[in-house]
């Protein structure tokens, strides 16, 4: 079974700058999650999608932040415009379902974003 | 005070230690993940329990619903488990209202294992 796939794997871009980054769940997931993990801390939710829906997005950044999840498969997240704290490595991770309480989570292999 | 738990921050061991890396959570709770990270940044996820024991080759997790309180356990410490290692606890669904139960996570134990 393949896992969540990320990328890019890494951007370095300048502040002011916009960046885009993809997510693809394990096939069948429905419960899809961006977080933000900046260095030395634990993950912070951005925001979860049910399906194409959003259940959660309490703690996006909505001036500058923005998802989608088209079609309840792939997502986006997007920065317009970056900020130089915006530098951390953001996690995509799905779950089968957690309407149905099955919520383990399996994370993708991050991007990890630098703002100079 | 954080509502997740862990302890402790650093540790470096050497290789074919045993080792015991703790989680204590104040929230009440459906389940538990050790999730593991490497310098790479992503996460892989280790167990997800929510009573008694699990084990996985030289891993072995166990919670304990009352105390609230978890361990994740290595035995025969290898180099390749220098990680980041992260406790993270689902809330009931009922506590947080629309929110769905989302993960809060432990801020990790940086472990180091010496050959």
């Amino acid at each position: 079974e393949a896992g969540v796939a990320q990328s890019p794997r890494y951007k370095i871009i300048e502040k002011r700058q916009s960046v885009a980054f993809w997510c693809n769940p394990i096939s069948g997931h429905a419960t899809l999650y961006w977080y933000q993990q900046i260095l030395g801390q634990g993950p912070k939710l951005l925001i979860q999608f049910q399906n194409n829906g959003v259940v959660d997005d309490s703690q996006l950044p909505k001036d500058r932040f923005s998802a989608e999840r088209l079609k309840g498969v792939d997502s986006t997240l997007k920065i317009q415009p970056a900020k130089l704290e915006d530098s951390a490595v953001y996690l995509c991770a799905s779950s089968l379902d957690f309407d149905r309480g099955l919520y383990e989570q399996y994370f993708g292999p991050g991007t990890r974003l630098t703002v100079t | 005070k954080n509502e997740v738990e862990q302890s402790p921050q650093n540790l470096t061991a050497q290789e074919g230690e045993f080792i015991t890396i703790n989680c204590s959570y104040s929230v009440g709770i459906s389940a538990l993940h050790w999730l593991q990270q490497h310098p790479g940044g992503g996460i892989v996820s280790l167990f997800m329990l929510s009573s008694g024991k699990k084990k996985h080759g030289r891993l072995i997790a166990t919670i304990n619903i009352q105390e609230k309180h978890s361990s994740l356990h290595i035995t025969a410490s290898h180099p390749r488990d220098s990680a980041v290692y992260i406790c993270a606890v689902v809330p009931p669904i009922d506590d947080y209202g629309g929110s769905q139960g989302n993960l809060i996570f432990g801020k990790g134990t940086k472990l180091s294992v010496k050959p």
